[in-house]
């Protein structure tokens, strides 16, 4: 299993651009999370998924939207690119049930020019 | 959502054994404790998890007081290579974004 996949690792956007980051799990997991950790902070959860269909907001959703068409992917779309968007992007899954542990993909690193 | 503290951060070195404590006075009883570890540039990584009493595995044990008010992440003889944030979450019953509220952690710094 290659766990929680992110593309890109990298990626410089001007001002009132717009980019997809995407993420893909092939552990079946039906719970799926976005965040963003700022330099010297914690994780902040943008948006989460419980299911195929469905989402929900997280902290800090503004400036973000997301779809979850299948189990496995949960990309997130950034519309009007700001550079309060500069941040390190990670997506995240676990099974269903309590006590699951969270997986983390490597992280996307954005920068807003 | 249970709101956790920690210490910031945390010197030590190697050899050394390394409590981090975290308090959690508002612990729901369907709760779980969870500890994360994070290298620079990496996403965090689940270390030990516990609901009561105490959790050993080959990284790490969790100490956890009856009252479940807090929580105590043991790092036994560290190395160079521990030095990473460490984050404890609390939640996690199974709703979906229950529990997953991640602070700033305790960053902790191991020498030689």
């Amino acid at each position: 299993n290659a766990g929680v996949t992110q593309t890109p690792k990298f990626r410089i956007l001007k001002i009132g651009q717009s980019m997809t980051l995407q993420c893909a799990q092939d552990m079946n997991h039906n719970y799926m999370y976005w965040y963003r950790q700022d330099p010297g902070m914690g994780l902040k959860l943008i948006y989460y998924s419980v299911g195929a269909g469905i989402t929900d907001k997280g902290e800090v959703p503004n400036g973000y939207n997301v779809s979850r068409s299948t189990t496995e992917d949960f990309p997130l779309r950034l519309e009007l690119a700001a550079p309060s968007q500069t941040s390190v992007y990670f997506c995240a899954s676990r099974d269903t049930g309590g006590g699951e542990k969270l997986f983390f993909g490597s992280g996307t690193q954005l920068s807003v020019l | 959502l249970a709101k956790t503290t920690q210490p910031i951060s945390m010197d030590s070195y190697e050899g050394q054994e390394v409590n981090i404590t975290c308090s959690h006075n508002n612990i729901a009883t369907n709760d779980y404790i969870t500890w994360y570890q994070q290298f620079p540039s990496q996403g965090p990584r689940f270390i030990i998890q516990g609901y009561k009493t105490k959790v050993t595995n080959e990284v790490a044990s969790l100490f956890i007081p009856a009252d479940r008010k807090s929580s105590t992440l043991s790092l036994p003889r560290v190395s160079l290579s521990d030095t990473a944030v460490y984050y404890c979450l609390v939640g996690d019953s199974g709703g979906g974004a229950d529990g997953l509220t991640f602070g700033k952690g305790t960053h902790l710094i191991i020498q030689p």
